[in-house]
């Protein structure tokens, strides 16, 4: 099962902010925060991850708590083609080793 | 840097046949990753491959298969088709810097099976 809860969907005005909550309130101390997205039928595509600290890259922001119970990705200035499916992932270790798991996500839906 | 490549990117069979599906990882990428995705059960992983060998597996059953050849290109192969094994095959590149949990998998288009 994943290891994160993620509202099933979001409306976002186009140009604005699009704040995605996760929670993940049984992470472990060596478990990163990994963000994906996944746009109809297409392969999902990397977007961020960190570990306590927050990051910035040149498509998002990850903000993490400080007890890393959840974290915010923020896409600063959406735009219609950021509407996808986003997935928060845990990144440990399962019966099978490491791999990554996949929750349902949230659909973001950015609106004109 | 080119990206993820999976052939072909559709394939219709039917039941009881097998297919082979391919995957070319980012060059340099030594790890190649599989994974299912259905409209009812999401992103499933199937297995990982690294260094020509299998390192971690999913929970399918043994008709699912797969290898790694020697330039880190991977194929998979599904046996004795089935209906509920339509789906889209994910096929994902990592580096796989040993023991380092921040080990980023960067996904190819998919090749979307379909069984009749």
């Amino acid at each position: 099962d994943a290891k994160t809860t993620q509202p099933p969907s979001m409306d976002c005005a186009e140009g604005r902010a699009a704040n995605l909550p996760c929670n993940h309130s049984t992470i472990s101390g060596n478990e990163y925060v990994y963000w994906y997205r996944q746009i109809h039928s297409q392969g999902p595509q990397y977007i961020i991850h960190g570990l306590k600290n927050n990051e910035t890259n040149e498509m998002a922001s990850l903000i993490i708590t400080e007890d890393r119970k959840s974290s915010t990705l923020i896409l600063p200035h959406a735009t219609l083609r950021d509407t996808a499916v986003y997935y928060c992932i845990v990144r440990g270790r399962d019966n099978y080793g490491q791999n990554f798991v996949f929750g349902p996500g949230t659909r973001l839906s950015v609106l004109p | 840097k080119a990206g993820v490549t999976q052939t072909p990117r559709y394939l219709i069979k039917t039941r009881g046949q097998q297919v082979t599906l391919s995957c070319s990882p980012i060059s340099g990428h030594r790890s190649v990753s599989w994974y299912q995705q259905t409209p009812g059960q999401g992103l499933q992983f199937l297995f990982e491959y690294f260094s020509e060998t299998q390192r971690n597996k999913g929970n399918f059953p043994g008709r699912f298969s797969g290898r790694q050849f020697s330039n880190s290109r991977s194929e998979m192969n599904v046996s004795t088709l089935e209906l509920g094994d339509s789906a889209l095959y994910l096929c994902a590149s990592s580096p796989r810097l040993a023991g380092d949990l921040a080990d980023t998998q960067y996904f190819g288009p998919g090749t979307r099976l379909t069984v009749l």
